[in-house]
């Protein structure tokens, strides 16, 4: 079965770190590019960040607000992309994402997210 | 960033409505534009991608359409499962890719 499935969610306080694993099963990881998006609680979706293929160099990119704090990378052998999260802030609380990008930057497959939630 | 505005934020409508949710950009965006729908307590799931393009398994009912900076998408009979909330997404100003604020869809 083609699939997402994220994990390492849960309850951080202020300032402290969380690295997300999303692993992929049913295709083949290293060929596509993977996105994270999240959505706090009540409210829309929000793109976070992008790791490219190896293909196409690996590299990535970050929304503004998560720029600096949070890196993204991947682990093709395993199929598991991670989302390292550091200096984390109450608005950072939100269900995270892993999202498997078509190639043009729209969302073909997600994982069902993992709750982070950053309170003292 | 390029900002996107649906409307309207909450529709009611009646199983076998014809319904339409718009889907405009700050800027033109050629037909980089894809929506999602999303059920409560699940992930959003690709409808249509590139303005008009039905992706794999979604029921024909649901059409999407328009180009530069008006979008429309269509449910053209209104069935029971549809009743959730549908976000566009523009594609065009990568990597600053950016979601509308969502259009919840009732039951009236």
């Amino acid at each position: 079965e083609v699939q997402l499935v994220e994990s390492g969610g849960g309850l951080v306080q202020p300032g402290r770190s969380l690295r997300l694993s999303c692993t992929a099963s049913g295709f083949t990881f290293g060929d596509y590019a993977m996105s994270w998006v999240r959505q706090a609680p009540g409210k829309g979706l929000e793109w976070v960040g992008f790791i490219r293929s190896k293909a196409y160099g690996g590299t990535t990119e970050y929304a503004a607000s998560v720029k600096g704090r949070f890196t993204i990378s991947r682990d093709d052998s395993k199929s598991i992309a991670y989302l390292q999260m550091n200096s984390l802030k109450t608005e950072d609380t939100a269900v995270y994402y892993c999202t498997r990008e078509s190639g043009n930057w729209y969302f073909d497959l997600w994982g069902r997210g993992t709750l982070v939630t950053v309170s003292s | 960033d390029i900002q996107m505005t649906q409307s309207p934020s909450s529709l009611s409508a009646s199983v076998g409505d014809r319904v339409t949710i718009t889907c405009r950009a700050s800027q033109s965006i050629s037909s980089y534009l894809n929506w999602y729908q999303q059920k409560p307590g699940k992930a959003p799931k690709l409808l249509i991608y590139a303005a008009s393009s039905l992706q794999s398994g979604v029921p024909s009912r649901f059409s999407g359409s328009g180009s530069g900076t008006d979008f429309t998408l269509t449910i053209s009979s209104l069935q029971p499962e549809d009743f959730a909330t549908y976000y566009c997404q523009q594609s065009y100003s990568t990597p600053r890719i950016t979601f509308g604020q969502g259009t919840r869809l009732e039951i009236k």
